[in-house]
This record gives structure tokens, C-alpha cells and sequence, in this order.
């Protein structure tokens, strides 16, 4: 059973807030990821991480960052929202190698007015 | 950088017809995976492939990987409502293991 949380499911703020999406697994997967996506449109990877107090920026030039303190846990910030970053925001994991899938979590709705 | 293109965007067939979604890459893959999502949901693994020219089924559905490793094909029997959702491949260029790269998906809608 697929063990990634994110939080909150939905989100609405205003231009300049400061947001932290927060993302956890309880599967001890090493290795996790942020995805971008809009509605019916492609996953596209913004940050990722192997492992703790290593992340790496993905494809998708972005105005947040990530942090990896603890195996388990990967939060996404955005220090200034704007409506340009209204989109999906998707979490996932994977085990180590590279036979496994990813797992994602149910995903952050965020909309900025 | 690294492309993965899939085609068609969208697809709508009626009950019982076959459907195949197509995943090109730019770049030789070292594995490539399919996932699909519901609408509102999140994407769910379906399955990875990894050999050159491997095929794989599960149930009425049938995976293909190109023997370059550069392609590959989900083709789906005698469609089912329930296979409403959009179908997205993903590819990563090599064992060094960069993140995957998604297609653009295809969309998939199925009338009774």
C-alpha cells in the first residue's frame, strides 16, 4: 500500500505569501520527487533528492526550493507565490534501484490569487 | 535536453474498441515505465520494461519496448470504461539513474 502523504490537498493564497507543501513517506525510499503539473498536461520534474541533505534542481526552471533533512520527509517552499505557480504539485518516491516504479501521493492543488 | 514524446494527445474510442498510446524518445532509455492517471487522481505505476524489444502484458493490456530502445507502445484490448485516464510513459537515459522524464500523455476517453 502506497505510504506518501502530502499536505494540505488544497490550497488557495495570495501573490507574495510564503508556502511550504509538505510531503512524507513511510517507506524508507532514499530517493524522492516534485513534480509540476497542470491540468491534463505533462509531469514536469522541478526538484529531486537521493537521499539526505542531497537535492538537485529537475527540468523545469523554478522559483522554489526543497530541503532533505530526514529520509522520510521532503517539503517544497516557495518563498514568493505568484499566479504563475497556480498548477498540481506532485510528491513521490521511489525504492533504490531502478526496477521499482515511483509511488506519488495524492498531490497539492494550489491556486494563487 | 531529453524528450520523450507520446502520441496522440487524445483518444476517444467506444466500448470494445483497441486503443494503442506510442512513446518516442530522442535518446536511447536504459528502462521505460507506464503510468496511469484517473482524472483528479495522481499517477499509479503500471508496469517498466528494460530489455530491447521486450513485451510484457497485463491482462487486456500490452507493453512494448523498441528494439533501439527508443520506442515503446501501450496497446489496450477491448477497452473498458474503467480504462478512462491518461496514459503516460517515462523514460531515463541511463543506469546512472537521473530522474524520469514523462511524456506528455494520452488522454483516453471510452463511451459506453
Amino acid at each position: 500500500e502506497a505510504d506518501i502523504y502530502q499536505t494540505p490537498r488544497y490550497l488557495v493564497i495570495g501573490t507574495g505569501k510564503k508556502i511550504t507543501l509538505e510531503c512524507s513517506q513511510t517507506m524508507g525510499h532514499d530517493k524522492m520527487y516534485w513534480y509540476q503539473q497542470d491540468p491534463g498536461m505533462e509531469l514536469h520534474l522541478i526538484h529531486y533528492s537521493y537521499g539526505v541533505n542531497s537535492t538537485e534542481k529537475g527540468d523545469l526552471s523554478s522559483e522554489s526550493t526543497v530541503s532533505r533533512i530526514r529520509t522520510e520527509h521532503f517539503p517544497l517552499t516557495l518563498e514568493s507565490a505568484r499566479p504563475s505557480h497556480t498548477s498540481q504539485y506532485l510528491c513521490a518516491s521511489s525504492e533504490p534501484g531502478l526496477s521499482r516504479g515511483y509511488t506519488f501521493g495524492s498531490g497539492t492543488r494550489l491556486t494563487v490569487v | 535536453g531529453q524528450q520523450v514524446m507520446q502520441i496522440p494527445q487524445y483518444q476517444h474510442v467506444q466500448e470494445g474498441e483497441d486503443f494503442t498510446t506510442y512513446c518516442n524518445s530522442s535518446t536511447t532509455l536504459s528502462n521505460i515505465q507506464w503510468y496511469k492517471q484517473r482524472p483528479g487522481g495522481h499517477p499509479v505505476f503500471l508496469i517498466q520494461l528494460v530489455k530491447s524489444g521486450e513485451v510484457k502484458k497485463q491482462k487486456r493490456l500490452t507493453f512494448q519496448f523498441g528494439e533501439a530502445k527508443k520506442n515503446s507502445s501501450l496497446h489496450i484490448t477491448a477497452t473498458q470504461t474503467t480504462d478512462v485516464g491518461t496514459y503516460f510513459c517515462a523514460g531515463r537515459v541511463n543506469q546512472a539513474g537521473t530522474a524520469l522524464i514523462f511524456g506528455k500523455g494520452t488522454t483516453l476517453s471510452v463511451s459506453s
